[in-house]
């Protein structure tokens, strides 16, 4: 069955700082990786999603990056800033469904 | 660009009522889902759909069901609502193939007393 983790469950930065949100996943059978965005009592927002043939794909200060074989994947935000506060959540697609699985997620303070 | 709406923000029903949640997206997309999000537990599938008047159990079914009698909609049916169902509820759409992302609605708080 699949599992996805997501380590640090919370992170607080300075804003200006790199940062790395890591994500594993323990059935490598993936067909892609996604990335979203959920800001407080709101519904989620899809950042980036790599399919399972892609290393890593970049939209703006993010950067994704996706190791299948040892089931690892990494968000990368550059120059954070206050307003990129929000909790980040992984989640794989696998098998024959449609049916993501979905990590518990990292809760990001960006301090002014 | 993709619109996901949920009839609800908030919704407070005794134990015992049955509850409606409503979803409407307006892409034409053959998927759709409802998630529950608990502190702790993250997101679990429910029910999901993949074309109108078909539906598949996610993972916690039990309590629930669902309706799909247009491709736009895609309702929640709680029958006899407990206090264990006070959660959040998020519907979401996704196209036919599996390239494509899901797109969440705002999602419905919903307390059951």
């Amino acid at each position: 069955k699949q599992e996805v983790t997501q380590i640090p469950a919370a992170l607080s930065v300075p804003e200006g700082e790199n940062l790395v949100l890591n994500c594993s996943f323990t059935d490598s059978a993936i067909y892609n990786l996604q990335w979203f965005r959920q800001d407080p009592g709101k519904g989620l927002t899809s950042l980036l999603l790599i399919q399972s043939s892609q290393r890593e794909q970049t939209s703006g200060r993010l950067n994704a990056s996706l190791d299948k074989s040892s089931g690892r994947s990494t968000l990368y935000i550059a120059a954070s800033q206050p307003g990129d506060s929000a909790t980040y959540l992984c989640a794989v697609l696998g098998g024959a469904t449609n049916k993501l699985i979905f990590g518990t997620g990292t809760l990001l303070a960006v301090q002014p | 660009d993709v619109k996901v709406t949920q009839s609800s923000r908030y919704l407070v029903k005794r134990t015992g009522e049955k509850v409606f949640l409503e979803c409407v997206q307006d892409m034409d997309h053959e998927n759709m889902f409802w998630y529950r999000q608990d502190p702790g537990l993250g997101l679990r599938l429910i029910y999901f759909s993949y074309d109108v008047k078909m539906k598949e159990k996610g993972d916690i079914p039990e309590g629930y069901s669902v309706s799909r009698e247009k491709k736009e909609r895609f309702s929640l049916i709680l029958e006899s609502a407990s206090t264990n169902q006070t959660s959040m509820y998020l519907c979401a759409s996704m196209l036919g193939g599996r390239s494509d992302t899901q797109y969440f609605g705002p999602g419905t708080r919903l307390t059951v007393l």
